[in-house]
């Protein structure tokens, strides 16, 4: 069985631009979640997106938006990057967290801001 | 949303020392998972806890959500070099949203 596959595994940017990551999640999982790791740290909560819609967001700022597509990948798209974006942006997916049912990582995506 | 403290941040131990990592909650959690990344990985799940002092073991590995469920703690026994990772604990809140603590990070040094 596949896992969650995220593309691209590095992203360069300038700092002004857009940047947009993908994320597949595990076959049969409708949830998908965005988690952001700054270096050396915890991951913070951004985005999950639940049978097409946008059911919750993290504490984040607008320019950090999504969508997920009918067949529930994923991309997440980040306007107007500025440096403290750099970061790990980790894509997770579950069967149903309403059934308490763990959530599986893909390896990330590293965005670097210059 | 739900705030979990985790400690210690750091954690160095010599390779066949025991190590503890513990979790923190104000509130009440209906249930508590952990996960392990390790160095350029990503989380891994272990284990999930839901009842009232639930205790789990996983080989060198023991889970225990505290009574109250307010708080929770894994315990390696004997480390190893394998060992070596950031352990998370993570809550679940409202809306489904899983909260991650800030983790510890363990060395194992041979």
């Amino acid at each position: 069985e596949a896992g969650v596959t995220q593309s691209p595994t590095h992203l360069i940017k300038t700092r002004g631009q857009q940047a947009t990551l993908r994320c597949s999640p595990i076959s049969g999982h409708t949830s998908v979640y965005w988690y952001q790791q700054a270096l050396g740290l915890g991951l913070q909560f951004l985005l999950w997106y639940d049978e097409g819609e946008e059911r919750n967001r993290g504490n984040f700022p607008p320019r950090f938006s999504g969508r997920q597509f009918p067949n529930y990948s994923s991309e997440l798209n980040v306007n107007a990057l500025e440096l403290e974006d750099s970061a790990l942006y980790l894509c997770a997916s579950s069967l149903d967290l309403a059934t308490n049912e763990k959530l599986f990582f893909g390896s990330g995506t590293q965005l670097s801001v210059l | 949303g739900q705030q979990v403290m985790q400690i210690p941040q750091y954690q160095h131990v010599q390779e066949g020392e025991d190590f503890t990592t513990y979790c923190n909650s104000s509130t009440t959690l209906s249930n508590i998972q952990w996960y392990k990344q390790r160095p350029g990985g990503h989380p891994v799940f272990l284990i999930q806890l839901v009842k009232s002092g639930e205790v789990k073991k996983q080989k060198r590995l023991t889970f225990q959500f505290g009574e109250a469920k307010k708080n929770s703690s894994l315990h390696i026994t004997a480390t190893q070099t394998t060992d070596v990772g950031t352990y998370f604990c993570v809550s679940s809140g409202s809306a489904r949203q899983l909260t991650f603590g800030s983790g510890t990070q363990l060395t194992v040094l041979p």
